[in-house]
């Protein structure tokens, strides 16, 4: 199957600073990319919705603000987690579907903590 | 809007037994259906999936699931369990053709004993 990217695997950072994490999909053209956010032993939320080269579409409750999400091409999103605190580590993973196919392939997870 | 209900968050299986996980959905129109397989501190894996036509979908790793749709179920099976199964197992449901959000269950741990 199709292959996505995550980078870093795990991010330790200095609370008030501002985290990158990349989403990349290898081997196939993503025009939509879904950022999610998962706790410790509890399911995914979805977070948002990223399409290339316009604004990303965010759930209910997910401060925009904070999580900035660039979709600038059709192999790369990234999410930006700006003047992250303690609350914001968490354990955030991206997908991406193939157009024409039904399936959504996801990235290995980045591990936030925020100290 | 879609929902999913995966009604067990805990399962704990001796090996070689067999096992079921449950999961219900909700939906006004049809579903695409999804059981993916997460390991600790990695991404999801595609385990199997339901697009239409036969109800007995086979995947990977010896795992099977049915689509239900008077029942609106969707359960996971596996007739003989390893160690390596031990996992969070994921159900999740989108709206059919054209839907883009996937939809998560609450997830179901299994642990396979010895």
């Amino acid at each position: 199957g199709a292959v996505v990217s995550q980078h870093p695997s795990w991010v330790i950072c200095k609370s008030g600073t501002s985290v990158k994490i990349e989403c990349r999909s290898l081997d196939f053209q993503a025009t939509t990319m879904f950022w999610y956010r998962q706790f410790p032993k509890q399911s995914l939320m979805l977070m948002a919705t990223s399409n290339e080269g316009s604004k990303a579409t965010y759930e209910q409750g997910v401060e925009k603000d904070k999580f900035l999400i660039n979709h600038a091409s059709l192999t790369l999103s990234t999410l930006t987690v700006t003047s992250a605190h303690p609350e914001d580590s968490s354990f955030y993973i991206c997908s991406a579907r193939s157009p024409g196919t039904s399936e959504a392939f996801f990235g290995q997870g980045t591990r936030l903590t925020v100290v | 809007a879609q929902s999913v209900t995966q009604l067990d968050s805990q399962v704990p299986v001796f090996e070689e037994a067999p096992v079921e996980l449950r999961c219900n959905y909700s939906s006004s129109v049809s579903v695409y259906l999804f059981w993916y397989v997460q390991y600790p501190n990695q991404g999801l894996q595609l385990l199997l999936k339901y697009l239409s036509g036969s109800t007995l979908v086979k995947g990977i790793n010896g795992f099977e699931a049915e689509f239900n749709k008077s029942q609106t179920s969707f359960h996971l099976r596996k007739p003989s369990v390893h160690i390596s199964d031990t996992a969070e197992y994921f159900c999740a449901v989108t709206g059919g053709e054209g839907a883009q959000k996937l939809v998560f269950g609450q997830g179901t741990r299994l642990t396979i004993n010895p």
